[in-house]
């Protein structure tokens, strides 16, 4: 079935400790995103990629990497420079029309120790 | 600024029983409005998109309805089932001043069905 597939589903981390979750879809869809959703607020948006190898940075960058070396796959690192970590951090995809739809993964629960 | 506010933050209704939810938003240069179904712990699932012209589209017990003159949407749920039970989340696109365009998300109303 086609797709979005984010790994892993519950993460734990430790304070100072990098984690990367991955993120892989075959919609064959040319953008794709990561946002983080806390409680009580939207989803923010934290990087973005249009196309292969070009990324951009959303409203919360500061303390996340990411890479788009395949368009199937978008990979967030949470570095250790990120003050407040634990969230739940969910990646999409879509197409680039203005009405594109976004396709949702299941989601990624991290938790720093 | 470009905001988009949902009311009520929560709400809890009987089984078989009609609800209605709100967004307002600030947004623009408006370009489409979308209404997500959030399962706990899932990811968000488009359920309608509504673009400038239409006012009313329907999908299923959902029915979703848009106001570009005072930029409200609605959605209404009729005959609630136990599976409606989720956050619903309104989004906007708005267009960017040189292409692309840009999303804004409300907060969600987390609604509760029960028996």
């Amino acid at each position: 079935d086609g797709g979005i597939t984010q790994s892993p589903k519950y993460l734990f981390r430790k304070e100072g400790q990098n984690v990367t979750l991955s993120c892989e879809q075959n919609l064959n869809h040319d953008a794709m995103y990561w946002y983080r959703q806390d409680p009580g607020q939207g989803l923010r948006l934290i990087y973005y990629s249009q196309i292969v190898n070009d990324f951009q940075k959303g409203d919360i960058a500061e303390g996340y990497s990411v890479s788009r070396e395949k368009k199937e796959s978008f990979p967030l690192t949470v570095t250790s420079a990120q003050k407040n970590p634990t969230a739940f951090y969910l990646c999409a995809s879509r197409d680039t029309a203005y009405t594109g739809e976004l396709f949702f993964g299941e989601g990624s629960r991290l938790t720093v120790l | 600024k470009n905001q988009v506010e949902q009311s009520p933050q929560s709400l809890i209704i009987l089984e078989g029983k009609n609800c209605t939810l709100q967004c307002n938003y600030t947004v623009s240069p408006f370009s489409n409005l979308r209404w997500y179904k959030q399962d706990t712990g899932r990811g968000p699932v488009s359920l309608t998109i509504m673009t400038f012209s239409e006012n009313t589209k329907s999908n299923g017990r959902y029915t979703a309805t848009l106001d570009a003159d005072t930029k409200q949407s609605s959605l209404h749920i009729t005959a609630s089932q136990l599976s409606d039970s989720a956050s619903y989340i309104c989004v906007v696109t708005s267009i960017l001043t040189g292409g692309g365009n840009k999303l804004t998300f409300g907060t969600g109303t987390q609604l509760k069905v029960e028996l």
